[in-house]
């Protein structure tokens, strides 16, 4: 199947320093990608829809001055966290099609912990 | 009332078990239905898609009841490597796969 890569798969920073996620899909391009959040015992949570070159779309509740989202290519897409907070503790996860209407593949996930 | 709801468990189960998981949603709308797996710490892989006419997959089973707005994944004869968490997971029509998911449904199968 289609093959969705995330890096790093974790990371540790420090309160107020911005931490950069990538999401590729390997083997297809991909105009749209998707950005997910999961908190412990819970359910992913979308985030936000990254559009190649254009604008990502946010969820309501969801900072897009703090989520920066850039979608610059159609095999990649960036997640920052500005200013971490350890609330922002989480595992991010990504997620591309090959095509419409075809199975959804998700990238391996970021696992940040902010201290 | 949650987009996506199901049972968050955990069940226990012995092996060999047969086990069933609903889920609900919330949106007449919604066209596409599926169950994902999850390991631990892990990112969620596709187990079935739902179809209305319910569709089966070796010892998985799946099944849509759109009426009453509501999937279901049936596992028979458990194995101690179906433990994981089993997200159901919802498309409102968009061509691409903007999911919604439910909590997830823990499965522990003990020897």
């Amino acid at each position: 199947g289609a093959v969705v890569s995330q890096h790093p798969s974790w990371v540790i920073c420090k309160s107020g320093t911005s931490v950069k996620i990538e999401c590729r899909s390997l083997d297809f391009q991909a105009t749209t990608m998707f950005w997910y959040r999961q908190f412990p015992k819970q359910s992913l949570m979308l985030m936000a829809t990254s559009n190649e070159g254009s604008k990502a779309t946010y969820e309501q509740g969801v900072e897009k001055d703090k989520f920066l989202i850039n979608h610059a290519s159609l095999t990649l897409s960036t997640l920052t966290v500005t200013s971490a907070h350890p609330e922002d503790s989480s595992f991010y996860i990504c997620s591309a099609n090959p095509g419409l209407y075809t199975e959804a593949f998700f990238g391996q996930g970021t696992r940040l912990t902010v201290v | 009332r949650k987009e996506v709801e199901q049972d968050p468990g955990p069940f226990n189960v012995p092996e060999g078990a047969t086990v069933a998981f609903n889920c609900t949603y919330s949106n007449s709308a919604s066209q596409s239905f599926f169950w994902y797996r999850q390991d631990c710490r892990k990112e969620p892989k596709l187990l079935m898609s739902v179809y209305s006419s319910g569709n089966e997959d070796g010892r998985f089973t799946a099944q849509l009841n759109r009426a009453s707005q509501y999937i279901s994944l049936l596992i028979r004869d458990s194995k101690l490597s179906d433990s994981a968490t089993y997200l159901c997971a919802v498309n409102l029509n968009t061509g691409f796969q903007k999911l919604v998911f439910g909590t997830g449904t823990r499965l522990l199968v003990s020897p």
